[in-house]
């Protein structure tokens, strides 16, 4: 079992639908992550969260220590919106363990 | 602002060939770190570093060699390229502790 997981794998959805990626890890952590990658491009940093919810425009990241758990969503989702979106939890020396990725389509 | 720099984009090399991939970064960060992406598998991590002439090993080390000789830039060889190493390889850096890190837009490397 990995140390972290997403779900789902693979989400299509139409513009418009709000959208709930999800995460579980299972080691103690003291951040996590989630990043972007857009196909063929680089990785990006949406957001690094120890506790609580952080908001960024459409997108909103919240995380559960107890459970282990955080959730990315994205509201009034649009196309330019697809993407690979990536889990990642540290746990000292800033050493990332990421999760599988969770690709993204937003269809017009 | 460049922030990281990857060099180069692509390459296709034959097997026993060997190669050096050089990352840059201009943010005066501490940590810099070299990772591997493969097809459903997460991002794993190569080597790192947390200072200028230091180095450790990460999760998948074997077959990479790396080296800091100065704080901006972190280089990756490979000796004797195996297709095994085909991937897409990313670069990062970020200052210590739990701070944001920042990606190279990623090196394409086949091994054929």
């Amino acid at each position: 079992k990995n140390e972290v997981e997403q779900s789902p794998q693979n989400l299509t959805a139409q513009e418009g639908e709000f959208i709930t990626i999800n995460c579980s890890y299972s080691v103690g952590i003291s951040a996590l992550h989630w990043l972007q990658q857009h196909p063929g491009g680089g990785i990006v940093s949406l957001f690094m969260l120890s506790s609580g919810k952080k908001k960024h425009g459409r997108l909103i990241a919240t995380i559960n220590i107890q459970e282990k758990h955080s959730s990315l969503h994205i509201t009034a989702s649009h196309p330019r919106d697809s993407a690979v979106y990536i889990c990642a939890v540290s746990s000292g020396a800033q050493k990332l363990v990421f999760g599988q990725g969770t690709r993204l389509t937003i269809n017009p | 602002n460049a922030g990281v720099t990857q060099t180069p984009k692509f390459r296709v090399l034959k097997t026993g060939q060997s190669m050096t991939l050089l990352c840059a970064q201009d943010m005066n960060h501490e940590y810099m770190y070299w990772y591997r992406q493969d097809p459903g598998m997460g991002l794993r991590l190569i080597h790192y570093s947390v200072g200028e002439g230091t180095t450790a090993k990460g999760e998948v080390p074997d077959g990479y060699n790396v080296s800091r000789l100065k704080k901006q830039n972190f280089l990756l060889g490979l000796e004797s390229a195996a297709p095994s190493q085909t991937s897409v390889y990313f670069c990062a850096s970020s200052y210590p502790g739990d701070t944001e890190a920042f990606f190279g837009q990623g090196t394409r490397l086949t091994v054929v």
